[in-house]
């Protein structure tokens, strides 16, 4: 099936580093949505975006929505150990599913 | 947002036999979703389960291989059939009840051997 194109792949990163990853689409979505998975567990939802150009926050995370609709990125400030996982970007029009991205693996040190 | 109950959470299994997942809602929800997540891979989407209707399936997925139930609107089944170890996998249950954002439950680890 359809899949975005999340990059990067994966990301190592020292403790207190800003990170930023980002996903993007030849098609438009309505929705754009930003998840954080960690073994043995589902996905979470980190951020929602709804709107073209929103800016959103959730605490050290920021999400955009592109004002294409066509892309997305999420900022990661001032890491910590505990942001280690794998982040999905997930793109949904109406009425359907969520497309998923393949996923940018994180991993921090301290 | 909505809580799932997704079981069982893991599973080996026996190449040949069947599993079937449960999914159980907090609230009534319209649709549910069912994905697998190959080892080291994204979501995939395999079917969409809408009560009282048959379920609708995404390319590369047929009924007679992961047959789905939703008997009501808080709970749905997905079996597995006829396993074989390409379909060990994560196979995950996903709600929107609310429009805040999909929800997903714990997800089943499924090991065919």
């Amino acid at each position: 099936g359809q899949q975005l194109n999340q990059s990067p792949q994966s990301m190592f990163i020292q403790e207190g580093e800003d990170v930023s990853m980002n996903c993007t689409s030849s098609s438009i979505f309505n929705t754009w949505l930003w998840y954080k998975q960690e073994p043995g567990e589902g996905p979470v939802l980190l951020i929602a975006l709804y709107k073209a150009g929103e800016l959103t926050s959730n605490g050290r995370l920021t999400a955009q929505f592109g004002i294409t609709r066509k892309d997305s990125f999420l900022n990661i400030s001032a890491s910590i150990p505990s942001d280690v996982g794998i982040y999905f970007c997930a793109g949904q029009r109406r009425g359907t599913a969520l497309i998923f991205g393949k996923g940018t693996t994180l991993s921090v040190s301290s | 947002s909505a809580v799932i109950s997704q079981k069982p959470s893991r599973d080996i299994c026996q190449r040949g036999t069947s599993l079937t997942i449960q999914c159980q809602v907090d609230s009534q929800v319209t649709m549910m979703f069912w994905y697998r997540q190959q080892p080291g891979q994204s979501l995939t989407l395999i079917a969409t389960a809408n009560q009282g209707s048959e379920a609708t399936y995404e390319s590369g997925f047929v009924i007679d291989k992961f047959p789905i139930s939703r008997p009501n609107l808080t709970f749905s089944t997905l079996t597995v059939s006829n396993m074989s170890p390409e379909d060990s996998s994560i196979y995950l249950c996903s709600v929107d009840p609310g429009g805040d954002g999909y929800t997903f439950g714990s997800g089943t680890r499924l090991t065919v051997v």
